[in-house]
This record gives C-alpha cells, structure tokens and sequence, in this order.
C-alpha cells in the first residue's frame, strides 16, 4: 500500500489565487519531508526540505514566500504556492524518507498544478 | 551526492533483460547506490539499492564494481510496463538529487 499520500492529484487554478497541496506520511512519523518540482520532459528538481516544528530550507533560486511550507505534525506537509502564474504550473511531488539511514525514499503520487 | 552518468536512452525487447547501466566514479565510501523509475505522470517509484554488495529483490538486481565506480540494474524479464524513466543516484540518506536518468523503451 502507499506509503505517502498527495493530495490533490491534479489541480487548476486561476492566476494570482492559491492552491495548497498536502502531503501525508501514511506508514510512520516523518520530521522530514523533501518537495519536489519537474517541468515537462525535465527531472526531478529539489525545491525544499520541510521540517516538522521549525522553518523549512529553501533551494537556492526557490522563493520562500511563494512556495509557502508548513510542517505542523510528524505526518503531514503542506505547499501552497502563493499567487501562482501560468510558469508555477508544473508537477510537485513530496517524498518522505524511510525509517532509518539504509532504507529507501517513498514518494507521493505527485500533484499536477495547471495555471490559467 | 555523487554525480552520475546515464545513458540518455535504450531500447530493450519484451521478455528479454534489461541491463541499464550507471557510472559514479566519486562515489564516497557512505553513499548508497539507488534505483528509481517514474512512468509517466506518476512519482519515482523506488527499486533497489546498495551499498558494496549486489542485491536482488523482486523487481531487479543491482551490480556493483568492486570498486564502486559503476554499477548496473538488471530487470530481468523486461515487459512493456516496464517503459519508464530509470533514475541511478548515489546518496547518503538526505534529499535524493535526480539526474537525467535513462528513458528506457520497452518493445513487442
């Protein structure tokens, strides 16, 4: 069964509104959360790390007060791009790691924003 | 991370192994070797990793030189829903950092 749920799987929205994706960890309590972005034809790219209980890290080049994260419990993150614009429509997955260093990362279905 | 080198894309017949293969040559000692794939519009679905030693679980095996610079994901009998994007990453346990992966195309 999945071990990390995204929610929603695919969402439209008008420009300069915002939408909020959620991310759960299904299986175990995770103080880490890793969001991920990819344009079409293109990979993954990292966009943060979120952090249960404190500030999440920004990658360099990604606007913290855009892309809104909030950690508030050991099972669910949520990404809300502020004021989004046709160029934030892209693919956002969440990824959560296992339970110790020598498992693997689970990743969510991924959340496919559309910007009109 | 280390970095690693995919090739950009394969083919494979249906029903025939699939051997795709990565070099990470500044591997470090603490990195593991890590396989992903994403199929289209979906995310990465994770399929094997290691350390030293070769590893097989249901999906694949994973080779490893002895010296770590290269390593290899064997799906054994490769079937049609096995077209995806196969992403090799070489980390210590943070944030996976995708490369371009390898676009392998599976064939009747």
């Amino acid at each position: 069964g999945a071990v990390v749920s995204q929610h929603p799987s695919w969402v439209i929205c008008k420009s300069g509104t915002s939408v909020k994706i959620e991310c759960r960890s299904l299986d175990f309590q995770a103080t880490t959360m890793f969001w991920y972005r990819q344009f079409p034809k293109q990979s993954l790219m990292l966009m943060a790390t979120s952090n249960e209980g404190s500030k999440a890290t920004y990658e360099q080049g990604v606007e913290k007060d855009k892309f809104l994260i909030n950690h508030a419990s050991l099972t669910l993150s949520t990404l809300t791009v502020t004021s989004a614009h046709p160029e934030d429509s892209s693919f956002y997955i969440c990824s959560v790691w296992g339970r110790s260093m020598n498992t693997e990362a689970f990743f969510g279905q991924g959340t496919r924003l559309t910007v009109v | 991370d280390a970095k690693t080198t995919q090739p950009p894309s394969m083919d494979c017949a249906e029903g025939r192994a699939a051997n795709l293969p990565c070099n990470h040559s500044t591997i470090s000692g603490n990195e593991y070797v890590y396989w992903y794939r994403q199929i289209h519009s979906q995310g990465p679905q994770y399929i094997i990793h290691g350390l030293k030693n070769n590893e097989t679980n249901e999906m694949a095996s994973l080779i490893i030189t002895e010296d770590r610079k290269s390593s290899t994901l064997i799906l054994p009998h490769a079937t049609l829903r096995d077209t995806a994007v196969y992403y090799c990453i070489a980390n210590s346990g943070y944030a996976l950092n995708f490369g371009k992966g390898t676009s392998l195309l599976v064939t009747p």
